[in-house]
């Protein structure tokens, strides 16, 4: 069965610094990945998907993610935090077993400090 | 453009009271999908449906029912709340057969059961 790890439920960093998101999948065949935001009181936005077609995903607002077929990890990234950044961050993985579709790590939320 | 529409924002019920959770979308989805979300927990997989007249249980179908007569709704039925079904529920919705096509989300409705 596919299932996604996300380390860390909580990450502060400082405005400025590189926000680094671990993501960890299993799976048995080669997965499509996402990054999903949400900011308070709201849905989960689409930040940016692995498809398979390049092994680094740029994403909306400056976020990127590299896929490591060796490490299993999606990890995403941002090279500057900004305050607006905080919010919480959930990797997902499009399920290829037939029950579920996708499956969702238990999120990150991400806290900027000034 | 709608996107994926919830209703209500925010209910209160007391123990045993049930109610619908409403959800519509306008894009010609067939997939839609229900998750609760809860602290420290992610995104559950409550029921999900691949097109009109088809459904399936998810993760945590217990004390739910769905039902999907048009491509645009996909209503979730409480039908005695409990007070463990106090939670956030996000209605989600993508094309169908295409595993990476990513979930566009309702703004979720607050559910609290007293």
């Amino acid at each position: 069965a596919q299932s996604v790890t996300q380390l860390g439920s909580h990450v502060s960093v400082s405005e400025g610094a590189l926000v680094l998101l671990r993501c960890n999948y299993s799976s048995s065949v080669p997965p499509y990945l996402f990054w999903y935001v949400q900011y308070p009181n709201q849905g989960l936005q689409l930040l940016l998907k692995y498809t398979s077609a390049a092994t680094l995903v740029k994403g909306i607002n400056g976020f990127e993610a590299e896929f490591k077929k060796s490490e299993t990890s999606f990890h995403l990234t941002k090279p500057s935090a900004h305050m607006s950044d905080a919010a919480e961050y959930f990797c997902a993985v499009s399920s290829t077993s037939g029950t579920y579709k996708y499956i969702f790590g238990t999120g990150t939320r991400l806290k900027v400090l000034a | 453009n709608a996107g994926v529409t919830q209703t209500p924002k925010f209910q209160v019920l007391k123990t045993g009271q049930s109610m619908t959770l409403q959800c519509a979308q306008d894009m010609n989805h067939e997939y839609m999908s229900w998750y609760r979300q809860d602290p420290g927990m992610g995104l559950r997989l409550i029921h999900y449906s691949v097109g009109a007249g088809i459904t399936d249980q998810g993760e945590v179908p217990n004390g739910y029912n769905v039902s999907r007569s048009t491509t645009e709704d996909f209503p979730l039925r409480l039908l005695s709340a409990a007070p463990s079904q106090t939670s956030v529920y996000f209605c989600a919705s993508s094309l169908p057969g295409q595993l990476n096509s990513p979930l566009h989300f309702g703004n979720g409705t607050r559910l609290t059961v007293t």
